[in-house]
């Protein structure tokens, strides 16, 4: 078993929907958790990050983490044709201090 | 522009051959990780230093290798060049922590 799945999608949704993007875990050790984006040619973008359980939120964007069931969320709200890009969830047990460990990306196209 | 500065950007280069990428972290950075990106595996760590000492490694062939200078900015080393090597290779900066801050990559092209 992977320690982080991610569907790989791709994932088309009209302009103004609302997204959701997943991942699971199996390494109970994980307590930092982030989301990063990249757009086509270009390196990743740290997006959010979250320790431990909870929600956070940032502008139209709303990770959450629900490490009883070792599953982790990216909420995008009003999805723009600019959103379009790969979304990687990753995730570490030292705050990123050593080495991340990622999902393989979901492809997102927000079409207008 | 996130700082951390790749070169080359593009590299094509026959079978066997060895090549040098070269990361320039951001100011101040004392981590540089390596990582590699293809479509069926995606992001693989492969190797981490810490202000010029190797603090980690993972799946890095024996092919590769890596060091970080003084001045901080990291080269790895490809060499024996195989078809499957092409790829993306992303050099990243983190101080401190969460996350990483990526360079926009080398893409490697073997034929």
């Amino acid at each position: 078993q992977k320690e982080v799945e991610q569907d790989p999608g791709p994932l088309s949704v009209p302009e103004g929907a609302i997204v959701s993007l997943n991942c699971t875990y199996s390494n109970s050790a994980f307590q930092y958790f982030m989301w990063y984006r990249q757009y086509s040619r270009k390196g990743p973008e740290l997006l959010m990050y979250t320790y431990s359980s909870g929600n956070k939120e940032d502008g139209r964007f709303t990770a959450q983490v629900d490490k009883s069931s070792k599953y982790i969320s990216l909420f995008i709200r009003d999805s723009q044709p600019s959103d379009s890009a790969t979304y990687l969830c990753a995730m570490d047990s030292q705050g990123g201090s050593e080495k991340l460990v990622f999902g393989k990306g979901t492809k997102l196209t927000v079409n207008p | 522009d996130s700082g951390v500065t790749q070169t080359p950007k593009h590299l094509i280069t026959a079978t066997g051959q060895r090549v040098t990428l070269r990361c320039s972290p951001r100011s101040g950075d004392l981590s540089v990780y390596w990582y590699q990106q293809s479509l069926d595996q995606g992001l693989q760590f492969l190797i981490q230093y810490y202000n010029g000492e190797e603090r980690a490694k993972g799946n890095i062939l024996e092919r590769f290798s890596a060091q970080q200078f003084p001045d901080l900015h990291s080269e790895l080393n490809l060499s024996s060049l195989e078809l499957g090597d092409s790829a993306l290779y992303f050099c990243a900066s983190s101080d401190p922590p969460p996350g990483y801050t990526f360079g926009s990559g080398t893409r490697l092209t073997v034929v």
